[in-house]
């Protein structure tokens, strides 16, 4: 059974720096992998789809890599600012069209 | 365009009480689901379609029916609301998963559902 680990939980940053989101997983034969935003009381807004083919993707400010051999996908936004203050969940599809999602991380970022 | 629409956003219901969450797409998409998302316990999944007329249970199904007449409509039935029912639903949809390749998943906005 996939198990989908997001750390960490929680995270506070000033703004501006740049931050890494991290997720782990733990079976490798995943066809895609996404990143999503939630924000409270709101729906999950995708960010970023990555293929098992690819090893990343950009938008913007993010970019999200894969490394499937690893079982990682990290999540990395450049300059961080308080609109980006949500929490940040990342789901693994191994193809069953079930994806598996990770518990989130919440982040928040002050002025 | 709508994408995924979910009502009613707000409910409270008493205990024994039966209601449908409604859930739409206007994307053609093959594939719609059901999750629930409670603290401390992240998305869990309910039920499952990935086409009209196919309906399967996820990991939480007990409590809850569904129906998919439709490509468009997946409704989600609380038979008998219990307080452990209690929970934002979330309805979610996507293009048929073909093999080595993707799709972007959709999330309607939620519905918070109370059960006293």
């Amino acid at each position: 059974k996939q198990e989908v680990t997001q750390i960490p939980a929680a995270l506070s940053v000033p703004e501006g720096e740049n931050l890494v989101l991290n997720c782990s997983f733990t079976d490798s034969a995943i066809y895609n992998l996404q990143w999503f935003r939630q924000d409270p009381g709101k729906g999950l807004t995708s960010l970023l789809l990555i293929q098992s083919s690819q090893r990343e993707q950009t938008s913007g400010r993010l970019n999200a890599s894969l490394d499937k051999s690893s079982g990682r996908s990290t999540l990395y936004i450049a300059a961080s600012q308080p609109g980006d203050s949500a929490t940040y969940l990342c789901a693994v599809n191994g193809g069953s069209y079930i994806p598996t999602f990770g518990r989130g991380t919440s982040l928040i970022v002050h002025p | 365009n709508a994408g995924v629409t979910q009502t009613p956003k707000f409910q409270v219901l008493k205990t024994g009480q039966s209601m449908t969450l409604q859930c739409a797409q206007d994307m053609n998409h093959e594939y719609m689901s059901w999750y629930r998302q409670d603290p401390g316990m992240g998305l869990r999944l309910i039920h499952y379609s990935v086409g009209a007329g196919i309906t399967d249970q996820g990991e939480v199904p007990n409590g809850y029916n569904v129906s998919r007449s439709t490509t468009e409509d997946f409704p989600l039935r609380l038979l008998s609301a219990a307080p452990s029912q209690t929970s934002v639903y979330f309805c979610a949809s996507s293009k048929r998963q073909d093999p080595g390749s993707g799709n972007t998943i959709y999330f309607g906005e939620g519905s918070w559902l109370t059960v006293v």
